[in-house]
């Protein structure tokens, strides 16, 4: 089976731009789950898509959106970068949704550095 | 809000010795239970996962877990640890009232294996 994938794997950018993620969900799952890692903390839950529609979200500004498409894949798109957007944003696709008991799959992430 | 709590943020052991990682959550409702392994250069794997019944659940590669409901504990555990198993730990919570699949992470353990 084809795992999750994430594009690009590494991005740069500068403060006030603006960024898409993208994300492939695994074979199957029809929920997408981002998260932001900084160095040394552990993921921190952004929102989830449970079928094209947002079904959660975690503490972060509005400025962080995003989309789920006919195919369950993914973006990620951040506004207005900001110095502490720098981090290793990870997608995790599952099967079910809405408390499904589905065991979340990591993509590698996408390594953002904003300067 | 549900927290996680891994108390040990570095362990050093040698080749054979027992392994015991610990993970605290703050929620009082029902839970599902996680422990992620991220090995270097690789993206997070799940290792073991407590939905309901058995509270000593078993995983890959020799791990085991215990969920104790009453201390609010899931301490990862291994009799004998190999140097393959050198890696970050994360110990991850689903609040199972919140309709969703959100998970909320511990800051991690890394694990160094010495030969």
């Amino acid at each position: 089976e084809t795992g999750v994938t994430q594009s690009p794997t590494h991005l740069i950018k500068t403060r006030g731009q603006q960024v898409t993620l993208r994300c492939s969900s695994q074979s199957g799952h029809n929920t997408v789950s981002w998260y932001q890692q900084a160095l040394g903390q552990g993921p921190q839950f952004i929102f989830q898509y449970y079928r094209e529609e947002e079904n959660g979200r975690g503490n972060f500004p509005p400025r962080f959106s995003g989309l789920q498409f006919p195919n369950y894949s993914s973006e990620l798109n951040v506004n207005a970068l900001e110095l502490d957007d720098s981090a290793l944003y990870l997608c995790a696709s599952s099967l079910g949704g809405r408390g499904s008991n589905q065991p979340q799959h990591f993509g590698d992430g996408t390594r953002l550095s904003i300067l | 809000a549900q927290s996680v709590s891994q108390h040990n943020h570095h362990v050093i052991l040698s080749e054979a010795a027992s392994l015991e990682l610990g993970c605290n959550y703050s929620y009082g409702g029902t839970v599902n239970l996680f422990w992620y392994v991220q090995y270097p250069g690789q993206h997070l794997q799940l290792l073991l996962k407590y939905f309901s019944g058995d509270p000593l659940v078993k995983g890959i590669k020799g791990f085991e877990a215990e969920f104790i409901k009453s201390k609010f504990s899931f301490n990862l555990r291994k009799p004998s640890v190999q140097w393959s198993d050198t890696a970050e730990y994360f110990c991850a919570v689903n609040a199972l009232n919140f309709g969703n699949e959100k998970l909320t992470f511990g800051t991690g353990t890394r694990l160094t294996i010495i030969p």
